[in-house]
């Protein structure tokens, strides 16, 4: 079973729109950590924001917000006014721990979002 | 610039053909990883590494081997390449495997196999 799904593949969106990329995750663990990556065109992976499973204010990076639910177990990324620039690939990914030394990022299969002009 | 750096940026191998990939960390991260992306398959891991001298398994491990003799290195290898393992190879650090702490990802290498 997926233990990170991004239920939509791709997204357009018009320019200065909010955007919510979906995001859930599977874990039975008490103790995890969620992340966004952003990935342009040009192929770099970009960190954007970070939440704490047991952060119980909702993250906030500049025009980033992650829409953590955790009873839901959602943890959807919201862009507020969209930028042409925000165009990209955008990833969810989760972390467990920390009791296993050999934790590991666990990756969606990503969402691609379009912003038109 | 400190980071993760990745040698070479883009390769084209024929089929059978061997080559190393190579990964090279300047902050001290005890933990790496290498991942491929395809399309629509999002980052999967290949390899990864808590610390000089260990690797282990990750979730495609099958026709790549790797290696961390030195705390700051860690190589990719495929003994004899697949067309199936064209794709972009990522490599990735860590301070701590603490659910705090992120990746720092090493630009890709694009890696075409004919």
């Amino acid at each position: 079973a997926q233990k990170i799904t991004q239920t939509q593949p791709g997204m357009f969106v018009q320019e200065k729109e909010a955007v919510t990329l979906d995001c859930t995750y599977d874990t039975s663990d008490q103790s995890y950590g969620l992340f966004w990556y952003k990935q342009p065109s040009s192929g770099e992976m970009i960190f954007l924001i970070y939440q704490g499973s047991y952060d119980e204010q909702n993250a906030t990076e500049g025009r980033y917000s992650l829409n953590f639910q955790k009873a839901r177990k959602s943890a959807n990324l919201v862009i507020s006014a969209s930028q042409l620039g925000d165009s990209a690939m955008y990833f969810c990914a989760m972390r467990e721990g920390p009791g296993n030394r050999d934790d590991k990022i666990i990756f969606g299969k990503g969402t691609r979002l379009h912003i038109l002009p | 610039n400190a980071g993760v750096t990745q040698t070479p940026k883009f390769r084209v191998l024929k089929t059978g053909q061997s080559m190393t990939l190579l990964c090279a960390q300047d902050m001290n991260h005890e933990y790496m990883y290498w991942y491929r992306q395809d399309p629509g398959m999002g980052l999967r891991l290949i390899h990864y590494s808590v610390g000089e001298g260990t690797t282990a398994k990750g979730e495609v491990p099958d026709g790549y081997n790797v290696s961390r003799l030195k705390k700051q290195n860690f190589l990719l290898g495929l003994e004899s390449a697949a067309p199936s393992q064209t794709s972009v190879y990522f490599c990735a650090s860590s301070y701590s495997p603490g659910m705090a702490y992120g990746y720092t990802f090493g630009s890709g290498t694009r890696l075409t196999v004919v």
